[in-house]
């Protein structure tokens, strides 16, 4: 199937820990995304990708760190995980063209509880 | 800051009615607009989308309309589903920006 997968589903850890959620896209995008959804449902950007290199690093803690092997590819890494951490991390891509112009395909989530 | 919000976080409709969701932004530089549709336990999925240049766009049972005088956008959707029972998020992006923005959200429930 063509799609946005992300893994894992759930993630839960205890405070302090490294963790990784991986994302792949088999849509030929350019273009990856990681938002974070907290509780009250609110999406925010995190980080973008195109064609491997970084373009939006929001305001993230530097705790935080992409990693992008490939186009297809866009993985989260995650250190010294806080209570804070916890929410769904989704993973997003877009095709080719002004990335912000074009519809993004989300992938499913990854719920991380931080304990 | 620039943001994108929605008047009503909640919304119950009854099945086979008709239902607005309603969004405002700020930002007067927008220029193009997205609607999303998350269920339940699932990533946000693109219903419908709209440019500034216009302020009306039709999909099916959709339609979203664009009013840039007052900022506002509108999902409108016809003749309710069960299956349309999500939270919807409204977006929008300005030309040179590189991110959407997302608003709040409203949980559209639909009663059988």
């Amino acid at each position: 199937d063509t799609a946005v997968s992300q893994t894992p589903k759930y993630l839960v850890t205890q405070m302090g820990n490294d963790k990784s959620i991986k994302c792949e896209q088999n849509l030929g995008h350019d273009t990856m995304y990681w938002y974070k959804q907290d509780s009250k449902k609110f999406l925010k950007i995190m980080f973008s990708y195109n064609n491997k290199e970084l373009i939006i690093n929001e305001t993230v803690p530097n705790r935080f760190s992409p990693k992008s092997p490939d186009k297809a590819h866009l993985n989260l890494h995650i250190n010294s995980l806080e209570l804070g951490d916890s929410a769904v991390y989704f993973c997003a891509s877009s095709p080719p063209g002004l990335a912000s112009y074009n519809e993004q395909f989300f992938g499913p989530g990854t719920r991380l509880t931080v304990l | 800051g620039e943001s994108v919000g929605l008047h009503l976080p909640t919304l119950s409709v009854q099945e086979g009615d008709n239902s607005i969701i309603n969004c405002a932004y700020s930002n007067s530089a927008s220029d193009y607009f997205i609607w999303y549709k998350q269920e339940s336990g699932k990533g946000p999925q693109f219903i419908i989308d709209i440019r500034s240049n216009m302020d009306k766009r039709q999909g099916q049972r959709v339609t979203v309309l664009l009013n840039k005088t007052v900022k506002h956008l509108s999902l409108q959707i016809a003749a309710t589903q069960p299956g349309d029972s999500a939270v919807y998020f409204c977006a929008e992006n300005a030309f040179g920006n590189e991110k959407l923005t997302f608003g709040t959200g409203t949980r559209l429930t639909i009663i059988p």
